[in-house]
C-alpha cells in the first residue's frame, strides 16, 4: 500500500531552466496538494487540485509556477526559469474527499528539494 | 491571511522529561492538527483535534483544542530519544461542509533530547 510518492526526491537546476516535481497520490485519493517549505520554516500552501481542476491557488505565486492534475498520471508541479529564491524543500499531499484531515487520510509525500545554482 | 504563532522555537531537554508547545492564532480554525517532521521527511500527523475544548492523547501525546478555537497545545510525557524532530502546529478551515484542503502550519519547534 504505497504512500504519496515523490519524485524526484533531489532536484539541481540551473538559474533559468525549468524545474518539473512529480507527485502520485495514494491509491483512490482524489485530491492533491501542494506545499513549500523553506529553510527552517513551517509548509506553505501552494495550490489545491482535483483531477483536471484547480480548485485553490491562493498560494501559487503568479508567475513562472504551474500546476496539473491530469485525469491520468501524477500532478506536476513546474516552475519556469528557475531563481535562486525557488530553492526549497516542496511537499505534496494528497485526502479522500471529504472533510476532516484524519478521515480521509490527507498524507504527505517526502518531499523534493530543489536547489538552483 | 491567517497566521499561526508557536512556541518555543527550540527546546533541549534530558531524557525523561515532559515537553510542551502550543500554538497561538489570528484566525478561527476548525481543525487543529500536530505534526512531526524527521529530517528529510514529510510531516506526519501526530494527532487531529475538531472540537473546541476537545483533548486528546496518542500515547505520550497530548493534544487540546483551545475554547476560543484560536489556540492549541501539545505535550509529550517522558520524552525518548526517538522524539528528536521538529513539530509543528497546522489549523484547517471547513467551508461549506466541504474538503477545503489548505493547511496553515506555524513555524515549528526543534526538539533536541539529550540521553
Amino acid at each position: 500500500n504505497a504512500g504519496v510518492m515523490q519524485n524526484p526526491r533531489h532536484l539541481v537546476r540551473r538559474r533559468g531552466q525549468e524545474a518539473r516535481l512529480r507527485c502520485s497520490p495514494m491509491k483512490g485519493h482524489s485530491h492533491v496538494y501542494w506545499y513549500r517549505q523553506l529553510p527552517e520554516e513551517g509548509l506553505k500552501f501552494m495550490v489545491y487540485l482535483q483531477k483536471e481542476n484547480i480548485i485553490d491557488e491562493s498560494g501559487m505565486p503568479k508567475e513562472r509556477f504551474s500546476a496539473e492534475f491530469p485525469k491520468e498520471g501524477p500532478s506536476i508541479l513546474r516552475i519556469q526559469q528557475v531563481v535562486r529564491g525557488d530553492s526549497a524543500a516542496y511537499f505534496c499531499a494528497s485526502s479522500l474527499p471529504g472533510t476532516g484531515v484524519k478521515n480521509y487520510g490527507y498524507t504527505f509525500g517526502s518531499g523534493t528539494r530543489l536547489t538552483v545554482v | 491571511g491567517q497566521q499561526l504563532n508557536q512556541s518555543p522555537q527550540s527546546m533541549f531537554i534530558q531524557e525523561g522529561e515532559d515537553v510542551s508547545m502550543n500554538c497561538t492564532s489570528s484566525s478561527i480554525f476548525n481543525t487543529w492538527l500536530w505534526y512531526k517532521q524527521d529530517p528529510g521527511e514529510g510531516p506526519v500527523l501526530l494527532i487531529a483535534l475538531y472540537k473546541a475544548g476537545e483533548l486528546t492523547s496518542n500515547g505520550r501525546l497530548t493534544a487540546q483544542f483551545g475554547i476560543t478555537r484560536k489556540d492549541s497545545f501539545l505535550n509529550i510525557s517522558a520524552s525518548i530519544p526517538s522524539d528528536v524532530g521538529i513539530y509543528f502546529c497546522a489549523g484547517q478551515l471547513a467551508v461549506g461542509g466541504t474538503s477545503y484542503g489548505k493547511l496553515t502550519f506555524g513555524q515549528g519547534t526543534i526538539l533536541t533530547v539529550h540521553p
